[in-house]
């Protein structure tokens, strides 16, 4: 069973704009993660945060933490070409060896 | 360092035969995990290590069998290929079980 929803599926902005992706999920965490994923290769860590913070940074990246709603978003300023990707969220709760992931948010950025 | 391999990049497989998914790390982390990720899909955990001579099952077993012999290496045997084993699978690695490396995957085609 999946823990975490991205939302929404698909995204497509212009570059330059902003881009925000949501995910929502079930249980209690011990941390929330997002990842990168590039057509057809494997996934890249992009930041991960604990559930006793509620944002953190990095680059262009933002992400917050809401854990009264259960939900995070991933924030990435000044969008460019190479964004363009799939992102996925991923859960880990008391063990951290197990990450539940997200059906991922497909983002594109027109040039 | 290399990181983590995977080999090999694409197999085709006939119903009812097996084969193994090779996979190492370089980055001497105890835990490993091997994910199928199917369309429109979420990672969903298969199997996963802790370390050396500790395995455990993920979320979908049926049909895998892992192994962890060694730090380095930690293989996924289909034992009888079906048309449901169809996906692409990921092998990652970690330390303490959080920030997650990710190999460039395996397509598996089963006919």
């Amino acid at each position: 069973s999946q823990q975490g929803e991205e939302d929404p599926q698909a995204l497509s902005i212009q570059e330059g704009e902003n881009a925000t992706m949501n995910c929502s999920y079930k249980t209690s965490i011990n941390n929330l993660q997002w990842y990168r994923q590039n057509s057809g290769r494997g996934l890249v860590h992009l930041i991960l945060i604990r559930s006793n913070e509620r944002e953190k940074h990095s680059g262009r990246l933002r992400v917050t933490l809401d854990t009264s709603k259960k939900s995070s978003s991933l924030l990435i300023t000044a969008s460019r070409a190479a964004d363009t990707a799939s992102y996925f969220c991923a859960t880990a709760r008391d063990s951290n060896y197990q990450l539940i992931w997200g059906a991922g948010t497909k983002l594109i950025i027109k040039p | 360092n290399a990181g983590v391999t995977q080999t090999p990049k694409f197999q085709v497989l006939k119903t009812g035969q097996s084969m193994t998914l090779q996979c190492a790390q370089d980055m001497n982390h105890e835990y490993m995990s091997w994910y199928r990720q199917d369309p429109g899909m979420g990672l969903r955990l298969i199997h996963y290590s802790v370390g050396a001579g500790i395995t455990d099952q993920g979320e979908v077993p049926n049909g895998y069998n892992v192994s962890r012999s060694t730090t380095e290496d930690f293989p996924l045997r289909l034992l009888s290929a079906a048309p449901s084993q169809t996906s692409v699978y990921f092998c990652a690695s970690s330390f303490r079980g959080e920030t997650q490396y990710f190999g460039p995957g395996t397509r598996l085609l089963v006919l």
